[in-house]
């Protein structure tokens, strides 16, 4: 069992928006800005989409965003992309342990 | 551009040690934390620890932190993990990742920017 909660899978059809969750606790995702979402693609290294909650590195589409609220951070895909269909994971530092956690990664289908 | 080369498969026996090698190029090698994650087949990530190269300094996952050891050769931009014991569920593709800047009272946020390829560590008899 993964440390951060996500839905193990999700799907949208192309052009719509959608929004995966990961939930952690007031020790990680609630306690800073350290969360990160990653893009894998199957046989691939992760990709880092989102660090510090919401912000984008050079070169992810804008189409990714994210957010927090409380002990629940979301990242929301607008536009979607055939491309877009990969597993999807969450990341962020804990207090509790001095550790990184991730969470258990959704898989995106895209209709 | 910014890139980390990791080591080629590797295949150990149960209760031996690998070692998986990451040399960085593009950057400055000191100025980065280093990062291991782990994949076993069909599952998601798992956080090792990370490296300080500048100062040679970890801080492993709790679970990690008796059987995995993390050094650095900064003459060579290279940073190595070494996983003794090994047994069956280790089996997985081990990953480097490029961290923060190792900056003394900057704010970090803990990312993962810059990945390596993976490195498949095999554990069988």
């Amino acid at each position: 069992q993964s440390a951060l909660t996500q839905p193990a899978s999700v799907s949208g059809s192309p052009g719509q928006s959608v929004t995966i969750s990961c939930s952690g606790t007031s020790s990680d995702v609630g306690h800073d800005n350290s969360v990160s979402w990653f893009q894998q693609q199957p046989g691939k290294a992760p990709k880092l989409m989102i660090y510090g909650v919401s912000h984008r590195p050079s070169g992810v589409s804008d189409r990714f965003s994210g957010s927090k609220s409380g002990n629940t951070a979301s990242l929301t895909i607008s536009g979607l992309q055939d491309e877009d269909e990969a597993h999807y994971y969450c990341s962020s530092y804990t207090i509790r342990t001095t550790s990184i956690l991730f969470g258990g990664g959704t898989k995106l289908t895209v209709l | 551009q910014v890139q980390l080369v990791q080591s080629g498969a590797e295949v150990g026996k149960p209760g031996a040690s690998v070692t998986v090698s990451c040399k960085a190029s593009g950057y400055t090698f000191i100025d980065y934390y280093i990062h291991w994650v782990r994949q076993a087949p069909g599952q998601g990530l798992e956080w090792l620890g990370w490296i300080n190269p500048n100062s040679g300094g970890t801080n492993y996952a709790q679970k990690f932190q008796f059987w995995v050891t993390m050094t650095r050769d900064t003459t060579i931009n290279t940073v190595y993990m070494d996983v003794s014991r090994l047994k069956s569920d280790d089996s997985a593709v081990y990953y480097c990742a490029r961290g923060d800047l190792v900056a003394p009272g900057a704010i970090r946020h803990y990312y993962m920017d810059v990945w390596g390829k993976g490195t498949t560590v095999t554990v069988a008899s």
